[in-house]
């Protein structure tokens, strides 16, 4: 099993609407996540991270299942801007590395 | 706000040859990786560095890999003998390791240097 999985999508909306994907963790011993925004050959920036109670950011939602072992990016009104590949990274609690997902790529058009 | 900067932005080398790609990172940032991305794949971990050795590597980085810091802010990856297979982007990210844990974990990527091997 894959350490970090994600739907590849692509997820195609129209402007204005709400998109929600999730992504799965196979170590239970995970501790630190983060969504990241990578656009078409540029680097990965930080979205936001996932708090354990869950988090908004205005447009943007992120949950933690821990049970599950998901967490889950939700973006309301979407926006053009919002076109991009969407990353889940993991880092368990005594690994040095962060582990990416392949990304989920969310497409809005007009 | 404070950037992880990496040279050269684009490499094209033959087969065989050896290349270093540089990295500043963050200057009160610890922890300092390389990942790599190959076109159209996933963002891969290839080797974190901490106090000065490294802490952690991936199954790709072989004896072929060796990271370095010369001094106090630079950050260099060599690649010994090029292949074809090592064309990819080449990111430099750095995090601080301190404060809450979500914030000591925050990386922040460089540009990427783009490794094209003929």
């Amino acid at each position: 099993r894959k350490e970090v999985e994600q739907d590849p999508g692509p997820f195609n909306v129209p402007e204005g609407a709400t998109v929600a994907f999730n992504c799965t963790y196979s170590n239970s011993a995970s501790q630190s996540f983060f969504w990241y925004r990578q656009d078409c050959r540029k680097e990965p920036k930080l979205l936001m991270s996932v708090y354990s109670s869950g988090n908004e950011d205005g447009r943007f939602t992120a949950q933690l299942n821990r049970a599950s072992q998901y967490i889950s990016l939700l973006i309301r009104d979407s926006k053009l801007s919002d076109s991009a590949t969407y990353l889940c990274v993991v880092k368990r609690d005594n690994d040095y590395k962060l582990s990416f997902g392949a990304g989920t790529t969310v497409t809005v058009r007009a | 706000e404070p950037e992880v900067t990496q040279t050269p932005s684009h490499q094209v080398t033959q087969m065989g040859q050896e290349v270093i790609l540089r990295c500043v990172p963050i200057s009160n940032h610890l922890y300092f990786y390389w990942y790599r991305q190959i076109l159209g794949q996933k963002v891969e971990f290839l080797v974190s560095f901490y106090n000065n050795e490294i802490s952690e590597k991936s199954e790709i980085f072989d004896d072929q890999f060796s990271v370095e810091r010369p001094d106090g802010s630079n950050f260099t990856l060599k690649i010994r003998s090029t292949k074809l297979e090592d064309s990819a982007m080449y990111f430099c990210a750095s995090r601080s390791g301190q404060g809450t844990l979500s914030g000591a974990n925050v990386l922040t990527f460089g540009a990427g240097s783009r490794l094209t091997v003929l």
